[in-house]
């Protein structure tokens, strides 16, 4: 079964320099979720997406913005890069198709993350 | 808010031996529960998820997890542990019916030995 892409799997930058991950949704999911991880910590919510608009914001830096494209697919953006934002990156996607259900009951099935290193 | 604490960063057992990884939460409107695996250089893989219905829930590799409401807890078990269940796994709430974002524990380290 397909699985959510994330690109590149690994980027060096270095300070104050700018960055962008991608991530491509599972087929027919219209919901992408970004997460940062920094090491040794838990996932933090970042921003969200539903069809193509923002869903839901979370601890995402100003330096950061992230959009959804008609074809589904979403880009985080991020500038003036800090030693801080040395993490993984974990896209997620969801499909709100047919579920007739709360909105929180939607699985969330994650990428392999883009891990950022930032020298 | 919501939050949620994993007691026990690392959790050592033998192969074979009951696994028991702890969650609680803390929440103002029911909670929607999971927990999730990740394995070295993955990403997050689901194992199970407690919405509605049954407090005992099932999920892969062998795991089952009971939501407690009156403890506020959502402990994760496996009866027999394998060496492959050597893993970082994440507790996670997410607010139901008005949100779909997901906070997360800090995680706990299962080690399994021969």
């Amino acid at each position: 079964a397909a699985g959510v892409i994330q690109s590149p799997r690994h980027l060096i930058k270095e300070k104050r320099e700018t960055a962008t991950l991608k991530c491509y949704p599972i087929p027919r999911h219209d919901t992408v979720y970004w997460y940062q991880q920094g090491p040794g910590q838990d996932p933090q919510f970042l921003i969200s997406f539903y069809e193509k608009m923002q869903s839901d914001k979370g601890s995402i830096p100003d330096r950061f913005s992230a959009q959804q494209f008609s074809d589904y697919h979403s880009e985080l953006n991020m500038s003036s890069l800090e030693l801080g934002d040395s993490a993984l990156y974990f896209c997620a996607s969801s499909s709100s198709e047919g579920q007739g259900l709360p909105i929180a009951y939607n699985e969330q099935f994650f990428g392999p993350g883009t891990r950022l290193t930032v020298l | 808010a919501q939050s949620v604490t994993q007691l026990g960063s690392h959790v050592s057992v033998s192969e074979g031996a009951l696994v028991l990884l702890r969650c609680n939460y803390s929440s103002s409107v029911p909670p929607y529960l999971f927990w999730y695996v990740q394995y070295p250089n993955q990403g997050l893989q689901l194992l199970l998820k407690y919405t509605t219905g049954a407090t005992l829930v099932k999920g892969i590799n062998g795991f089952e997890a009971e939501f407690k409401k009156s403890e506020t807890s959502f402990h994760l078990t496996k009866p027999s542990a394998h060496m492959s269940d050597a893993a970082e796994y994440f507790c996670a709430v997410s607010a139901s019916y008005n949100t779909d974002k997901l906070i997360f524990g800090t995680g706990t380290r299962l080690q399994v030995f021969p």
